[in-house]
């Protein structure tokens, strides 16, 4: 079983509808949880962190938590034909207090908005 | 990002020789790391450093190292470069390891013939 696990896509929505992109764990102790988005040729940007049960709003976009079940969310509202990327979930695992911020990353999620 | 460079950005070696990649770093981060991101793997870690000096193996480390003699630079060395090697190298910032999460370079596109 993959640690971090995306659906890789592609997804694809209309402009201006909500985008929904998923991602599970197996480490139940995972601490910290993170979206990033990295266009095509270039390197992943940091667009969201949670890292409490809930909801975690900036702007268009949402992250969700659920520790119980294992599962992070990202919801983008309004997509815009811009935030075609793909978006990567990343975990930082339980290691006893000396994770040294190694993070699992999942495969991604390619993400088309489409005008 | 300003912050952080990689270099070169893009290299074609052959099999066989030693390459070394470069991350510079202006942020004074403790936290530094280098992954491989490949088709079908997602982003992979390579190693890690913790502080200068304080280094240690991630998950694909086998014809790598590392040295970071400061605290602003790291240094990735494969060895002798083989075609399994071909790949994008990042390497990537945190200051805590814990809430803020990274700040990736830019990449360095390695080709081994």
């Amino acid at each position: 079983q993959k640690e971090v696990e995306q659906n890789s896509g592609p997804l694809s929505v209309p402009e201006g509808a909500i985008a929904s992109l998923n991602c599970t764990y197996s480490d139940r102790g995972s601490q910290s949880f993170f979206w990033y988005r990295q266009y095509s040729g270039k390197s992943p940007e940091l667009i969201m962190s949670i890292y409490s049960n809930g909801d975690k709003e900036d702007g268009r976009f949402t992250a969700q938590l659920n520790k119980a079940s294992q599962y992070v969310s990202l919801l983008i509202r309004d997509s815009q034909p811009s935030d075609s990327a793909t978006y990567l979930c990343a975990v930082l695992p339980n290691a006893g207090g000396t994770s040294y911020g190694k993070l699992t990353f999942g495969q991604g999620t390619i993400l088309t908005v489409h005008p | 990002d300003a912050g952080i460079t990689q270099s070169p950005r893009h290299k074609v070696t052959e099999t066989g020789t030693p390459v070394t990649l470069r991350c510079h770093q202006t942020e004074n981060h403790r936290y530094m790391y280098w992954y491989r991101q490949d088709p079908g793997h997602g982003l992979r870690l390579i190693h890690y450093s913790y502080g200068v000096k304080d280094t240690d193996k991630g998950e694909v480390s086998d014809g790598y190292s590392v040295s970071r003699s400061k605290t602003e630079d790291f240094l990735l060395t494969l060895e002798s470069a083989t075609s399994s090697q071909t790949s994008v190298y990042f390497c990537a910032i945190s200051p805590d390891g814990f809430l803020y999460g990274y700040t990736f370079g830019s990449g360095t596109r390695l080709t081994v013939v």
